[in-house]
């Protein structure tokens, strides 16, 4: 188990350009969570995936954003016409169903993608 | 809505020192859990210890405990014989089932050799 993984782990982009980041959680974790988390400031939550549903999405998530889990394993978060308030670092997390001694209810964040938008 | 608040921005102590951080979140719901992850500087968001809100007995795991007072929805952190290693953002969060973690402003604590 090698933990989750985020690709990549820095992105510089110029205003109004398109990104895209990948998240690869934990081997049969279910659940799939992205948030944003600006300087000196605690994560906040984007969106959620079960499987491949994405059941809940913030309200900071704009139409500029979108998330897709399309087999149930690795999620992708797209941002379109990147802004300068954008800039951020964006962080995965995983949890599990339960068994192997790993309690449901668990995220485990990967490293982030650090996005710069000039 | 859930609401998590970390009144300490910045805290310092030496080491082996003990030291608590401080944490309090609005809700109204019964079943829910806490936590407390540490997010060292350039690294990534680590689990320190998770409270279930329906178990009376506070949490511990090696030097760091936590003091819950469901009634007055209070939730702080001891780490006790501090070490050089602990410095780190400390930040508290709240969950309700299995849903989005809410998290608070996050506490920057500095461990003085």
């Amino acid at each position: 188990d090698t933990g989750v993984s985020q690709n990549p782990r820095h992105k510089i982009t110029k205003r109004g350009q398109n990104v895209t980041f990948r998240c690869d959680p934990i081997s049969e974790h279910n659940r799939l969570y992205w948030y944003r988390q600006t300087l000196g400031q605690g994560p906040e939550f984007l969106t959620y995936f079960q499987n491949e549903a994405q059941l809940e999405k913030s309200r900071l998530l704009s139409d500029r954003f979108s998330a897709e889990r399309p087999k149930g394993s690795f999620s992708t978060l797209e941002i379109q016409r990147t802004e300068q308030g954008d800039s951020a670092m964006y962080l995965c997390a995983s949890s599990s169903n339960g068994g192997g001694g790993q309690l449901s209810y668990e995220q485990y964040f990967g490293p982030g993608t650090r996005l710069t938008v000039t | 809505a859930q609401t998590v608040t970390q009144s300490q921005p910045e805290m310092s102590v030496q080491e082996a020192e003990t030291v608590t951080l401080s944490c309090t979140y609005d809700t109204s719901e019964n079943n829910y859990y806490l936590f407390w992850y540490k997010q060292p500087p350039s690294r990534q968001m680590i689990l320190v210890i998770r409270q279930e809100a329906y178990k009376q007995q506070n949490a511990t795991e090696n030097r760091f405990s936590v003091n819950f007072q469901k009634a007055a929805k209070s939730f702080s952190l001891k780490i006790s014989d501090s070490q050089l290693g602990d410095t780190a953002m400390y930040f508290c969060a709240f969950m309700r089932g299995v849903q989005k973690l809410v998290f608070g402003q996050g506490t920057r604590l500095t461990i003085n050799p």
